[in-house]
């Protein structure tokens, strides 16, 4: 089965831009996560999609939002990019029910914000 | 609040056995789970508790205690490719799948 993937790899955009991350889960999980990783803050939950819909969402500001297709494939969008928004950001994908706390991680989007 | 607290370095040798604690302040605990990521590496999956004892994976065991609101990871035989860093994560009552990691261990391994 193919991995987790993520497009593009390495970003660098300006303060103001806006860009939009993509995630392709492995084929059968309909559950993807979003988590952005600095070295200061670490691994933070950005939020979680199922079926379509936002199912958890963590503490970040309303410039930060996802989507997710009825393939599963998820998208998150950063608007207004500010330079506190350079991070590696990690996608996840996972079954639901029994074995959902093992998530399988993207190679992550490296964004740049100058 | 919610945090998860794990010692920020650990240096241990070629062949010896090391732990990694992890204790945690959070509501709606469900489980707790071990990821490794290697420099420039995705985390991957090790290790899953969402009961009290030991699991068992091979070189790497984890532990959990609900009343002490404690775990650990304890890895065997280390070897030079397990020098990476190691993060507890929270499972959340509730339903969905997020995870609250922990701040991270740098495992450095040496001869």
């Amino acid at each position: 089965k193919a991995g987790v993937t993520q497009t593009p790899r390495y970003l660098i955009k300006t303060r103001g831009q806006q860009v939009t991350l993509s995630c392709s889960p492995i084929s059968g999980h309909r559950s993807v996560s979003w988590y952005q990783q600095t070295p200061g803050q670490g691994l933070q939950f950005l939020f979680e999609y199922f079926s379509e819909t936002q199912r958890n969402k963590g503490n970040f500001p309303g410039r930060f939002s996802g989507r997710q297709f009825s393939n599963s494939r998820s998208e998150m969008n950063v608007s207004t990019l500010e330079l506190g928004d350079s991070a590696l950001y990690l996608c996840a994908s996972s079954l639901d029910g029994r074995r959902s706390y093992e998530q399988y991680f993207g190679p992550g989007t490296r964004l740049t914000v100058t | 609040g919610q945090s998860l607290e794990q010692p920020s370095e650990v240096t241990a040798v070629e062949g010896a056995i090391v732990q990694i604690n992890c204790t945690y302040q959070t509501s709606g605990f469900y489980g707790l789970s071990w990821y490794q990521q290697h420099d420039g590496g995705a985390p991957t999956f090790l290790s899953y508790n969402a009961l009290d004892g030991l699991e068992e994976t091979g070189r790497f065991s984890s532990f959990l205690s609900r009343s002490d609101s404690y775990g650990y990871l304890l890895l065997q035989e280390l070897q030079m490719k397990d020098s990476a860093s190691y993060f507890c994560a929270v499972s959340h009552t509730g339903g969905g799948n997020k995870l609250t990691f922990g701040t991270g261990t740098q495992l450095k391994v040496e001869l």
